[in-house]
């Protein structure tokens, strides 16, 4: 069936630095993805998304890569900061409906 | 504008009693969709409701079902609850289709089952 995966379950970075996180899809017929913030406690919060005829795009300190040959998309936080301490999953379409990952959480070390 | 609000947001039930969950969307929004959420499983969609019509449902037996009424408003129903059940139930609402834009999520409501 179809699938979304994320490639490490916790991902730590030092305050300051670039964080990437990756995820990984298998209907090849998606076209659009969503990256979600998820903070405990709360309902996962829209970041940014990406339809399948572009291949970047970019947000405030937020970038979302899309490969669509290998079937893989990264979001990248710039300069990462203590409150981006969450976890975070990306969505694809699927037929009918969206298919989620199953989440990075990101640890912010001061 | 009010987010998605989600009640109860906590409850705690036994086996074999069912529970019903309410979703109020944003206003305008015309579709809801659920989810259940599990540590080992992430989340899941259950179904998502359109201008009362349900239009897609996930891969989950028929004791969870839900409704949509004329104000958008949802409601879930798990019957013959199960410890398997005990997880965070997400909606969340969309102006349109679900799954060609946005989706607004509310708290969740933190089912436990004993």
């Amino acid at each position: 069936g179809e699938s979304v995966g994320l490639h490490l379950p916790t991902l730590s970075v030092q305050e300051g630095d670039n964080s990437i996180i990756n995820c990984a899809y298998s209907n090849s017929a998606s076209d659009y993805f969503i990256w979600y913030k998820q903070e405990s406690g709360k309902g996962p919060q829209f970041i940014i998304d990406i339809r399948s005829n572009m291949d970047k795009r970019q947000g405030q300190r937020v970038t979302v890569l899309l490969n669509k040959t290998v079937k893989h998309l990264s979001l990248q936080i710039a300069a990462t900061q203590p409150g981006d301490s969450a976890v975070y999953f990306c969505s694809s379409s699927g037929t009918y409906k969206y298919i989620f990952g199953t989440g990075t959480r990101l640890k912010v070390l001061a | 504008k009010a987010g998605v609000t989600q009640t109860p947001r906590y409850l705690i039930k036994t086996r074999g009693q069912q529970v019903t969950l309410s979703c109020s969307p944003i206003s305008g929004h015309r579709s809801v969709s659920w989810y259940q959420q599990t540590p080992g499983q992430g989340l899941q969609f259950l179904f998502e409701y359109f201008s009362e019509t349900q239009r897609n449902k996930g891969n989950f037996p028929g004791r969870f079902s839900g409704r949509q009424f004329s104000n958008s408003r949802s409601e879930m129903n798990v019957s013959t609850l199960e410890l398997g059940d005990s997880a965070l139930y997400l909606c969340a609402s969309s102006l349109g289709h679900f799954n060609t834009g946005e989706l607004f999520f509310g708290e969740g409501s933190r089912l436990t089952v004993l």
